[in-house]
């Protein structure tokens, strides 16, 4: 029963440098979502998928990157990573049949200095 | 666009205090609507949902009532206990403005229950 998994729990990078974010789920979900999570603004969403191969902005996209050449993968990367992308990421699964109920990983705390 | 507003924390209550956190939506048409609740060091999990108008959504004690006519969702709990110590966030999906499979969400409250 692993669910949905992220990796790394913990990141410290530096301004500039290129961070991977990975999210797996087991379930075959079709949507994939990435959020992030701030003091102030609860969460946020900054990409997501409806299925391998497809996948869209969500609210706050600029300096991120996605893919999903696999169903059960949805790899976030920070290309130039920035100070104001330090925050908690949350990748998250949803079903076809279960249309409304998220699934979510246990997050990366990712510090960017 | 659906937005969700939620009062701000964080709310401090003794044990077996009474919990109300208000929770308000704007949307149109008829979005369904849930309270998620993240414990310290985890992700998100759902607590409870209501679907249609009049709705109780219920779970471990919660329950919120979905109000079309004051667009609320307002959680309660008649008795916490500790270990409800969490930040708890209120969303909604759907309506004429929103899709069935993305979520709005509130900034979200921290509760803490002392002992």
């Amino acid at each position: 029963d692993a669910g949905i998994t992220q990796s790394p729990r913990y990141k410290i990078t530096e301004t500039g440098r290129q961070v991977t974010l990975m999210c797996h789920q087991t379930w075959s979900h079709s949507y994939m979502f990435w959020y992030r999570q701030d003091l102030g603004h609860g969460l946020r969403l900054i990409y997501y998928s409806a299925a391998a191969d497809i996948t869209d902005k969500g609210e706050v996209p600029d300096g991120y990157v996605v893919s999903r050449s696999k169903t059960e993968n949805f790899p976030l990367t920070l290309e130039s990573a920035t100070r104001s992308q330090t925050s908690v990421y949350f990748c998250a699964s949803k079903g076809q049949g279960s249309r409304e109920k998220l699934f979510f990983g246990s997050g990366t705390q990712l510090s960017v200095l | 666009g659906n937005s969700v507003t939620q009062m701000e924390g964080p709310v401090t209550l003794s044990e077996e205090a009474f919990l109300t956190i208000n929770c308000t939506y704007t949307a149109t048409g008829y979005p369904s609507l849930f309270w998620y609740v993240q414990y310290p060091g985890e992700g998100l999990q759902l607590l409870l949902k209501a679907t249609k108008a009049d709705d109780k959504g219920s779970n471990k004690g919660f329950e919120a009532t979905y109000r079309k006519e004051t667009t609320s969702f307002h959680l309660e709990k008649g008795s916490v206990q500790v270990s409800d110590s969490a930040v708890y966030f209120c969303a909604l999906s759907g309506g004429s403005g929103g899709s069935n499979y993305k979520l709005t969400f509130g900034k979200g409250t921290l509760l803490t229950v002392n002992p």
